[in-house]
């Protein structure tokens, strides 16, 4: 069965402090890695990752993958109240089948 | 496009009685999902199909449950009867052929049964 581990389940920062947030996975026939926010309604898509090593970014947002270990990271540089929110992890193995984590809760506090 | 419709956005039901959720994907994605998030869970996949045709149903908790795709712009879960531990918010998303990163989500219906 594909497991999605996400940590930690949840954090409180201040705004300006960068952030870390951890996925580890086991899935069979692993085809990608993913990364969503969830505010308050339905999950946006942030990231996507295949290969080992190489580094996504979107403004603040970076992300890296390391398929030997079976873990990514996102990153949050300069933290924004706006960046509060649930942050979901999912592997996609067989089939296009999706796999979440319980995902990270953040809070950014002024 | 408006993207993924999901009917109703809010249920509250009485438990035994039946529940269908509705879900309209956007036109031209093959593929359609439902998941299921509680705090306790997180999103888990209940159940996905391939252009009108269930793939993988390994995720649908037990009999009570069942889903059904009878056209490209068209799907309902059902639950009968429903139980107190089915309050959940149900999303329903869909994807283009080969572009899982590409699953756009509904809005959810945020299930009660009391």
């Amino acid at each position: 069965e594909d497991k999605v581990v996400q940590s930690p389940l949840s954090l409180v920062v201040h705004e300006g402090d960068t952030v870390t947030l951890n996925c580890s996975y086991e899935v069979t026939n692993f085809r990608s890695l993913l990364w969503y926010k969830q505010e308050k309604k339905a999950p946006t898509f942030l990231f996507m990752l295949t290969s080992s090593g190489i580094e996504k970014k979107s403004g603040r947002l970076s992300s890296i993958l390391d398929k030997k270990e079976l873990f990514s990271i996102l990153n949050i540089t300069a933290t924004q109240t706006g960046d509060s929110a649930v942050y979901l992890c999912a592997v996609e193995g067989l089939a296009s089948k999706l796999t979440f984590g319980t995902g990270t809760r953040l809070q950014v506090t002024l | 496009d408006a993207g993924v419709i999901q009917s109703p956005r809010h249920e509250v039901t009485e438990m035994g009685q039946e529940v269908t959720l509705r879900c309209k994907p956007i036109s031209g994605h093959d593929y359609l999902f439902w998941y299921r998030q509680t705090m306790m869970r997180g999103l888990e996949l209940l159940i996905y199909f391939n252009n009108n045709v269930p793939i993988d149903d390994s995720g649908m908790p037990e009999d009570r449950f069942s889903a059904k795709m009878p056209n490209a712009s068209f799907s309902t879960l059902k639950i009968q009867p429903s139980e107190p531990r089915d309050s959940a918010v149900y999303f329903c998303a869909s994807s283009p052929r080969g572009g899982i990163h590409e699953a756009f989500f509904g809005q959810g219906t945020r299930l009660t049964v009391v």
